[in-house]
């Protein structure tokens, strides 16, 4: 799976976007871009994927460059419920994908 | 409707015992994980089951780690004469298929005394 590259941590004004950058750089055309975050003492909870067009569900939206070497998950009204570290995973979704490979992520503080 | 679950949520055991931990994944799921997380670490994959398939074992640290997974659905985890250094949370997660985004259960703490 490729390799990606996230801030260690970004802190948002509670009600405001939350914008996480993450770089991929060596992206190849059948792997798909997933998020999740881990909120303190839980377990990892899904957010959203995609693969070439910008996705939307009722948590995020998750916005990929056309190079697709970088995307881009957006809160758009952040609250304290948000803070988390949040992890930028580049995978293949097929026969024998199996494991995760969750680096450092980045965490997300909501302030009030 | 009902996530995965995972029990027990927390396991004090000593040096040497074996322990074993027990996940209940999303019905109809048909993929099943299991990882660790150590204190402020990230997750490091142990075991991956697919249906009926031979288990993806590739992950665990040693012989003493053993899982099965009845009648495919639930897993249990089992660790022999457990080492301080198995001391961890261990989490369990399952998809609809393998390559299918993953849920995951809120793991067992496991400290080894």
């Amino acid at each position: 799976d490729a390799k990606t590259t996230q801030p260690p941590s970004m802190d948002c004004a509670e009600g405001r976007a939350a914008n996480l950058p993450c770089n991929h750089s060596t992206i190849s055309g059948n792997e798909y871009v997933y998020w999740y975050r881990q909120i303190h003492s839980q377990g990892p909870q899904y957010i959203i994927h995609g693969l070439k067009n910008n996705e939307t569900n009722e948590m995020a939206s998750l916005i990929i460059t056309e190079d697709r070497k970088s995307s881009t998950l957006i809160l758009p009204h952040a609250t304290l419920r948000d803070t988390a570290v949040y992890y930028c995973i580049v995978r293949v979704v097929q026969t024998g994908a199996n494991n995760l490979f969750f680096g450092t992520g980045t965490r997300l503080t909501v302030i009030p | 409707g009902a996530g995965v679950s995972q029990s027990p949520s927390n396991k004090v055991t000593e040096k040497g015992k074996d322990v074993e931990l027990r996940c209940d994944p999303i019905s109809g799921h048909t993929a099943l994980y299991w990882y660790r997380q150590s204190l402020g670490q990230g997750l490091e994959f142990l075991i991956y089951f697919q249906g009926n398939s031979a288990p993806d074992k590739s992950g665990l640290p040693s012989d003493r780690f053993s899982a099965e997974r009845t009648g495919g659905s639930v897993s249990t985890l089992t660790i022999q004469r457990t080492q301080q250094e198995d001391s961890a949370v261990y989490l369990c997660a399952s998809s609809f298929m393998e390559g299918y985004e993953q849920y995951f259960g809120p793991g067992t703490r496991l400290t080894v005394t």
